[in-house]
């Protein structure tokens, strides 16, 4: 399956601030998705990107506050501007995979974002 | 309501201790179901893929969906210190599209 690579894995930024998150796939991906895990709940999707085209955004999340970049096919970036407390969760980026047998997302193992 | 509902636990088991895990969901229009093991500070890591009813075995997991109530769980068998983790079942409608995840069930094994 893919390996993802995520930077940076943890980060304590201050409030109003932005911080970038980087999302490396070691294949080339049509789609990559960005999720977001708050402290005891379960994952939701924020935007799915794709390259060359502008992200699809989730109900609840804007591109303003969070801007998606797509350059190519093993790349992507989610940045959370002006972040707030309520920003602080763990960010998590994953890709579609499928082969003659097995079909799945797999996920990069996260950046734990705290906003103080 | 949610669209998967999850019972978060914890929950708490022997080792060798045969462990069920559960999900409901709400949307009929779901076809492919899956479960992922969480461990902490890590990525959701996938277990088992379901498309439809019917039971898929891997090793000692077994994933077992009856979509005629709805429901989706998952079986470890002879449960290892090493399971202890939070797993997460997901469904979606159709290849490419939106996970909808649901709240995660904490499992412990003690030794």
């Amino acid at each position: 399956s893919a390996v993802i690579s995520q930077k940076p894995s943890r980060d304590i930024c201050q409030r109003g601030t932005s911080l970038t998150i980087q999302c490396q796939v070691d294949s080339q991906v049509t789609m990559m998705f960005w999720y977001r895990q708050q402290p005891g709940q379960s994952l939701t999707l924020i935007a799915t990107a794709n390259q060359g085209s502008e992200a699809t955004y989730e109900s609840g999340f804007v591109i303003d506050k969070f801007p998606i970049s797509r350059p190519n096919l093993t790349f992507s970036t989610l940045t959370v501007s002006n972040m707030s407390p309520e920003d602080s969760s763990i960010y998590l980026c994953s890709v579609e995979e499928q082969d003659l047998t097995n079909y799945g997302y797999t996920f990069g193992s996260g950046t734990r974002l705290t906003v103080v | 309501q949610k669209e998967v509902e999850q019972d978060p636990g914890p929950l708490s088991v022997p080792e060798g201790a045969i462990v069920s895990l559960n999900c409901t969901y709400s949307n009929s229009a779901f076809q492919y179901f899956m479960w992922y093991r969480q461990y902490s500070r890590k990525g959701p890591e996938l277990l088992m893929y379901t498309y439809s009813s019917g039971n898929k075995e891997d090793g000692r997991f077994t994933a077992q969906v009856d979509k005629s109530s709805k429901y989706i769980s998952l079986f470890i068998r002879d449960s290892q210190p090493s399971d202890s983790a939070t797993y997460l079942c997901a469904s979606f409608y159709n290849q490419g599209g939106k996970l909808i995840f649901g709240q995660g069930t904490e499992l412990s094994v003690k030794p």
